[in-house]
């Protein structure tokens, strides 16, 4: 089976950087997803990492260690907008499962 | 392109009724998959398909079927609608889940919100 692991809320100022934690028990692994869901919305596609390292997309970046089980989403230059739930996601051999989500509130 | 498309929007059933939500894409994608999402929860998966013809189950299977007669679409049926099923339906589409990213870069529609009373 698989489990992902991920705080439940995270606070931030308007700005500032923001990490979000992942880690997740797979058996078996072939990359780690980010998605981002506003409330009300659907979940949108923000990055996927199948080798450790950092890629980035902008104001967001996304790290994975497949050796420590261990990922994050990294958001830059806070804004607003960014307010919103982000989930990450295991894709094994054909399944997908996510964690519970990070709700991340921007204040001013 | 429309991307993905679901249908209806929003419903309402009581116990014991049974309905489809339809789910289309217009992007030729091979892997098409179903979730639920339950108030501050993530997302589960319900089923999913590979391609056109084939089916599995995947995290919460029961009381739903799907079929994949064609690569554009893939209905969810509700055999007998409980309270339990109250929840919010999302269909996402990917690139087939053999070449690289596949199921890890998925495409959602805008979701069926269900009420079973």
């Amino acid at each position: 089976g698989q489990s992902l692991e991920q705080p439940s809320e995270v606070t931030a100022v308007e700005g500032a950087i923001v990490q979000i934690n992942c880690t997740y028990q797979t058996s078996g692994f072939y990359g780690l997803s980010w998605y981002q869901q506003h409330d009300g919305g659907a979940p949108t596609f923000l990055s996927y990492n199948a080798l450790d390292g950092l890629e980035e997309t902008g104001r967001f970046s996304s790290f994975l260690s497949r050796s420590d089980s261990y990922g994050y989403l990294l958001l830059q230059e806070l804004q607003m907008k960014d307010s919103a739930s982000y989930f990450c996601a295991v894709r094994g051999v054909e399944k997908v499962t996510f964690g519970t989500g990070t709700k991340l509130q921007v204040i001013p | 392109n429309a991307g993905v498309t679901q249908t209806p929007k929003f419903q309402v059933l009581k116990t014991g009724q049974s309905m489809t939500l339809q789910c289309a894409q217009d992007m030729n994608h091979e892997y098409m998959s179903w979730y639920r999402q339950d108030p501050g929860m993530g997302l589960r998966l319900i089923h999913y398909s590979v391609g056109a013809g084939i089916t599995d189950q995947g995290e919460v299977p029961n009381g739903y079927n799907v079929s994949r007669s064609t690569t554009e679409d893939f209905p969810l049926r509700l055999l007998s609608a409980a309270p339990s099923q109250t929840s919010v339906y999302f269909c996402a589409s990917s690139y087939s889940s053999r070449t690289s990213g596949g199921a890890g870069t998925q495409y959602f529609g805008p979701g069926t919100r269900l009420t079973v009373l």
